[in-house]
């Protein structure tokens, strides 16, 4: 079964620090990886996305890494302001009719002042 | 930039009763997709709509879920009968065509009483 687990599944960190969130999937067969960034009560918005042959992709102050062989992701964010606060979500998609996604539970960041 | 409308925004229905939930996704895509997401958990994956028929539906859309494209803009969800259960977040969603970025709506909230 598809499944994507994040950790952690929350954290808090202070204005001005990075931070490093972590996604492991069981997708098979791997079409791409996107991260997500979800508002309270808003529809999830795409920060990146990245396929079987890309290591790394950056968005600003949020970078994406993939391990296709370990079949684990990273999202690294740089320098976190209020705004950064919110939920991220990786989600996966298999090769199959209509690149169904498989999304993980999310980790919610709250960043302090 | 281009996005995914959808309303109502939220709805408020009493059980046993129909409810449709209407979407305008992005007017070059090509691919469709309706999620739902029940409050503190994750996204999940309802059905995936190409080529105006389902190309992929999960075990949560039984038989009172239905889609329709009915003129060529509009997407809709329709619920016949709402259980408690179907309480929740309504995601749109659109993309191009195969591995491009998929955008969501900002949601419908149901909540059935």
């Amino acid at each position: 079964k598809n499944q994507v687990e994040q950790s952690p599944q929350s954290l808090i960190i202070l204005e001005g620090k990075n931070c490093t969130l972590q996604c492991n999937y069981t997708v098979s067969p791997f079409s791409n990886l996107r991260w997500y960034k979800q508002d309270t009560g808003r529809g999830p918005v795409s920060l990146t996305i990245m396929t079987f042959s890309e290591n790394t992709k950056s968005n600003g102050r949020y970078t994406a890494t993939l391990d296709a062989d370990t079949k684990q992701s990273s999202l690294h964010i740089t320098a976190s302001q209020l705004s950064d606060s919110a939920s991220y979500i990786c989600v996966v998609s298999a090769f199959a009719a209509g690149n169904k996604l498989t999304f993980g539970g999310g980790t919610r960041v709250l960043v302090k002042p | 930039e281009p996005e995914v409308t959808q309303t109502p925004s939220h709805q408020v229905t009493q059980m046993g009763q129909e409810v449709i939930l209407r979407c305008v996704p992005i007017s070059n895509h090509l691919y469709f997709y309706w999620y739902r997401q029940i409050l503190g958990q994750k996204v999940e994956f309802l059905v995936s709509f190409y080529n105006n028929e389902i190309s992929e539906k999960s075990e949560i859309f039984d038989d009172q879920f239905s889609v329709e494209r009915p003129d060529g803009s509009n997407f809709t969800l329709k619920i016949r009968s709402t259980k408690l259960e179907d309480s929740a977040m309504y995601f749109c969603a659109s993309r191009r065509d195969s591995g491009n970025t998929i955008y969501f709506g900002e949601g419908s909230w149901l909540t059935v009483v």
